[in-house]
């Protein structure tokens, strides 16, 4: 079974707003990590946060982490076309070695 | 740099038939990994491997098997392929770091979208 479950699904919106993706997962972790797909392409890494971490900032991407709730969410601010693709949320637990990927969000944005 | 080559792009098997996937990074990686991605599903693990000579089971190893001869190099072997097997596969590597490989980002390949008929 999937660790990490992403939400909404899909998420379109426009040019210049804010984009808001969630991860909820269901076991302990030893970090969470986000990555970005483009279509027809390999999974690309955005950022990674420690489960002793609460927040992160990468450029226009905010992470933030709540291990009380086992969830996690990612912003984009100042949404651009070129941020049109799929982002998925990624965890390891601690004992286990792989890291689970959730089904992903598909984001649209709209010239 | 060229990072992680997948090869082939592109294949369609007929049942039954076996083939190889090639995994190839230039980064020096220690730790290797194949995935499979299905529709409306994230990546699952097959398998993996900590460093040369070494591999070890993921999530969906079943129908599946692994070498990894050269550091650079980690091998996804189908020995009778199965409709179920149709899918996109994904090798990914990553460095060495503290607390096990998962805790490092992982650099994927484009894939290899593969049919079985």
């Amino acid at each position: 079974s999937q660790q990490g479950e992403e939400d909404p699904q899909a998420l379109s919106i426009q040019e210049g707003e804010n984009a808001t993706m969630n991860c909820s997962y269901k076991t302990s972790i030893n970090n969470l990590q986000w990555y970005r797909q483009n279509s027809g392409r390999g999974l690309v890494h955005l950022i990674l946060i420690r489960s002793n971490e609460r927040e992160k900032h990468s450029g226009r991407l905010r992470v933030t982490l709540d291990t009380s709730k086992k969830s996690s969410s990612l912003l984009i601010t100042a949404s651009r076309a070129a941020d049109t693709a799929s982002y998925f949320c990624a965890s390891g637990a601690p004992g286990n070695n792989d890291m689970r990927f959730g089904a992903g969000t598909r984001l649209t944005v709209k010239p | 740099n060229a990072g992680v080559t997948q090869t082939p792009k592109f294949r369609v098997l007929k049942t039954g038939q076996s083939m190889t996937l090639l995994c190839a990074q230039d980064m020096n990686h220690e730790y290797m990994y194949w995935y499979r991605q299905d529709p409306g599903m994230g990546l699952r693990l097959i398998h993996y491997s900590v460093g040369e000579g070494t591999t070890a089971k993921g999530e969906v190893p079943d129908g599946y098997n692994v070498s990894r001869l050269k550091k650079q190099n980690f091998l996804l072997g189908l020995e009778s392929a199965a409709p179920s097997q149709t899918s996109v596969y994904f090798c990914a590597s990553s460095s060495t770091g503290t607390g096990g490989f998962r805790n490092q980002p992982q650099h994927f390949g484009d894939g290899t979208r593969l049919s079985i008929l």
